[in-house]
């Protein structure tokens, strides 16, 4: 069955460093996600991309945070400049179409340790 | 903002019960709605999805929307060990999936 693939499965990383999360999508999916997922709360929105630009970014994307697909296959999420409070799940997400009939499936996952 | 309620829990059954979950939603024009299944420091995964009112079966589960009442359930026949969990329900808002905080669930064997 197609996966979602995310690199790394865990990364530390010291306050003020920027990070890349990578992702590979399903190869026919056409809309990508982030999300995030601060230990013991619930799971968040953070961006959605489709056609080579976001479609929708929730508060939490602010200007530390950007999206790219820099290859085809790659879909990548970069934190410029981390704050403690940044530590948390990031969930990479990708859907055929809209989502609403085909769902969404979700990446195993990075933990970001920001320290 | 939207947003999708449910219990936290823990929910607690016996091997072998019935675990009923719940969860409303406040967005009366949602259409699309899944259950995910979440283990401990692991990614959501999809167990069900129902788009219509009514009853959807499979397998152990079912899932039960009424639109009306903005509402949609989990119901899980046999409950097994393996069970034991956070059940995320989430509501297609915009193209975009809103989670609910979950609710553990514990099946005590």
């Amino acid at each position: 069955e197609p996966e979602v693939t995310q690199t790394p499965s865990h990364q530390v990383t010291q306050m003020g460093q920027e990070v890349i999360l990578r992702c590979v999508p399903i190869s026919n999916h056409l809309y990508f996600y982030w999300y995030r997922q601060i230990l013991g709360q619930k799971v968040e929105f953070l961006v959605s991309f489709y056609n080579n630009e976001i479609s929708e970014k929730s508060e939490i994307f602010d200007d530390q945070f950007s999206v790219e697909r820099p290859d085809g296959s790659n879909f990548t999420l970069k934190i410029r400049s981390t704050k403690l409070e940044d530590s948390a799940m990031y969930f990479c997400a990708s859907t055929l179409w809209e989502g609403e009939v085909y769902g969404y499936t979700f990446g195993s996952g990075t933990r970001l340790t920001v320290v | 903002q939207k947003e999708v309620e449910q219990n936290s829990g823990p929910l607690s059954v016996p091997e072998g019960a019935i675990a009923s979950l719940n969860c409303t939603y406040s967005d009366r024009g949602s259409q699309s709605f899944f259950w995910y299944r979440q283990y401990s420091g692991k990614s959501p995964e999809l167990i069900m999805s129902i788009y219509s009112n009514g009853d959807k079966e499979d397998g152990r589960f079912t899932a039960q929307l009424n639109k009306a009442s903005q509402y949609v359930s989990l119901l899980i026949r046999d409950s097994q060990p393996s069970d034991s969990a956070t059940y995320l329900c989430a509501v297609v808002f915009r193209n975009k999936l809103v989670f609910g905080a979950g609710t553990i669930l514990r099946v005590k064997s």
